[in-house]
């Protein structure tokens, strides 16, 4: 069975100080590991996917990369607004039948930017 | 311009009534999904549906039973509403079911007491 795991579970920052999430993996073969972020009361928003070990994305003060065990969320001078709660999702691509497709998530980590 | 949208935002109900909570989008996306986000935030696809067909079916109770009119709706009821079935519940779409990104909707926080 599929699984994600990720750490911390919660993380608090001053603004500008950068650090990294975690998400480990553990999937058959993976065929999208996908990055979304959550605020309070609202549906996940989709951030980065990537799909083999090596790949890198960036979007402003993010920068997502993966290895075959584990991906990483690089937040580099965060500010108060990247506060969320940043989730992390594998597809598995050898899952068949009634799985095809399915997103298998972590718990998530609560990130806190103080100002 | 609302994506994913679902109805209600809120749900407040008793237990043992039946209640439905519905989703459309506008993306013109062909898969839409169910998911169900626990207390702990653990995200967990129920139903997913490609052109009104089901295609994933997780293990949840009988109770719950998802229908798609159109590959723009996809909506959810349940019977016999028990406490644990709290939680929120989230709408999602995605192009096709080769597509990889989901887009969710705002959730609908349902509360049984």
């Amino acid at each position: 069975e599929d699984q994600v795991t990720q750490s911390p579970e919660a993380l608090r920052l001053q603004e500008g100080e950068s650090s990294s999430l975690n998400c480990s993996y553990t999937v058959s073969g993976l065929r999208g590991l996908f990055w979304y972020r959550q605020d309070p009361g609202k549906g996940p928003e989709f951030l980065f996917t990537l799909y083999s070990a090596g790949e890198e994305k960036e979007k402003e003060r993010l920068k997502a990369t993966l290895t075959k065990k584990e991906s990483f969320l690089h937040i580099t001078a965060p500010k108060p607004e990247d506060s969320a709660t940043y989730l992390c999702a594998v597809q598995d691509g050898q899952a068949g039948g009634t799985s095809y497709g399915k997103l298998t998530f972590g718990q998530g980590t609560i990130l806190t930017v103080h100002p | 311009d609302t994506a994913v949208s679902q109805t209600p935002k809120y749900l407040v109900t008793q237990m043992g009534n039946d209640k439905s909570i519905k989703c459309e989008q506008n993306l013109g996306h062909d898969t839409m999904y169910w998911y169900k986000q626990d207390s702990k935030k653990f995200l967990k696809i129920m139903f997913s549906y490609n052109n009104k067909e089901l295609i994933i079916n997780e293990t949840v109770p009988n109770r719950f039973s998802p229908k798609s009119p159109d590959k723009a709706h996809l909506n959810l009821h349940i019977n016999s509403l028990e406490l644990g079935d709290s939680a929120v519940y989230f709408c999602a779409s995605s192009q096709d079911r080769e597509w990889y990104e989901q887009y969710f909707g705002p959730g609908t926080r349902l509360t049984v007491t």
